[in-house]
């Protein structure tokens, strides 16, 4: 069964229109993650949640912002997407830092 | 910051044989390191990790060692199968700010 579950799987937007990723999780971990990953590279960290305190990267792009309503939630908004955000979109939740991270199977993203 | 480095980016193995994985790392302190397998359109798994107070860890035909004097793990697949074949990630955990960092990935390809 899967623990972290990322909706939409595909999610298609047009330049500058605002979207919105998904990411719940059933293992009520204390900490959850959203990951960057372009064609051929690694994940790369945009942001984590360790409970409701919000820890953003410092190369972070201003236009990536987060929220996380409850523990089982996490959301990822864009608020105006440009080509070069086109990517696969990561979740990961673990239980706490410096522990295992469980990631989902992300979110692809593209822009029209 | 952390920074880890992955070698090699690509490897080609005969169904049967081993393969190793190699990952140096930049911050002494550092003391989690996974390893993440990711299949095509799927999200990263964790097949082992090892932490700074062990040297070798192993699990079925998996195996990962620790030099924390020279900074680096590997990675150690016996009796590759070709369900074997993906990208595998090392990652190091930064000791500020208990966030992962990962090496660039390497392709294993095995070939029945």
């Amino acid at each position: 069964d899967a623990m972290v579950i990322q909706n939409p799987r595909y999610q298609v937007t047009q330049f500058g229109k605002p979207v919105t990723l998904s990411c719940s999780q059933t293992l009520n971990h204390n900490v959850m993650y959203w990951y960057q990953q372009k064609s051929s590279q690694a994940p790369k960290l945009l942001f984590h949640y360790y409970d409701k305190d919000f820890n953003n990267e410092a190369d972070t792009p201003d236009n990536f912002q987060s929220r996380r309503p409850n523990t089982s939630f996490c959301f990822l908004d864009i608020r105006s997407p440009g080509l070069g955000d086109a990517a696969m979109y990561l979740c990961a939740t673990s239980i706490d830092r410096n522990q295992p991270q469980h990631f989902g199977d992300g979110t692809r993203l593209s822009i029209l | 910051g952390e920074n880890v480095e992955q070698h090699p980016s690509t490897l080609s193995v005969q169904e049967g044989d081993s393969a190793v994985i190699k990952c140096t790392y930049s911050d002494s302190a550092s003391n989690y390191f996974p390893w993440y397998k990711q299949e095509l359109g799927k999200g990263p798994q964790l097949i082992i990790d090892i932490r700074s107070n062990v040297g070798e860890k192993k699990d079925q035909r998996i195996a990962v060692t620790l030099n924390k004097t020279a900074k680096h793990f590997s990675l150690h697949i016996t009796e590759t199968q070709p369900e074997d074949s993906a990208v595998y990630f090392c990652a190091a955990v930064d000791s500020g700010y208990s966030t992962l960092t990962f090496g660039k990935g390497t392709m294993l390809l095995v070939s029945p």
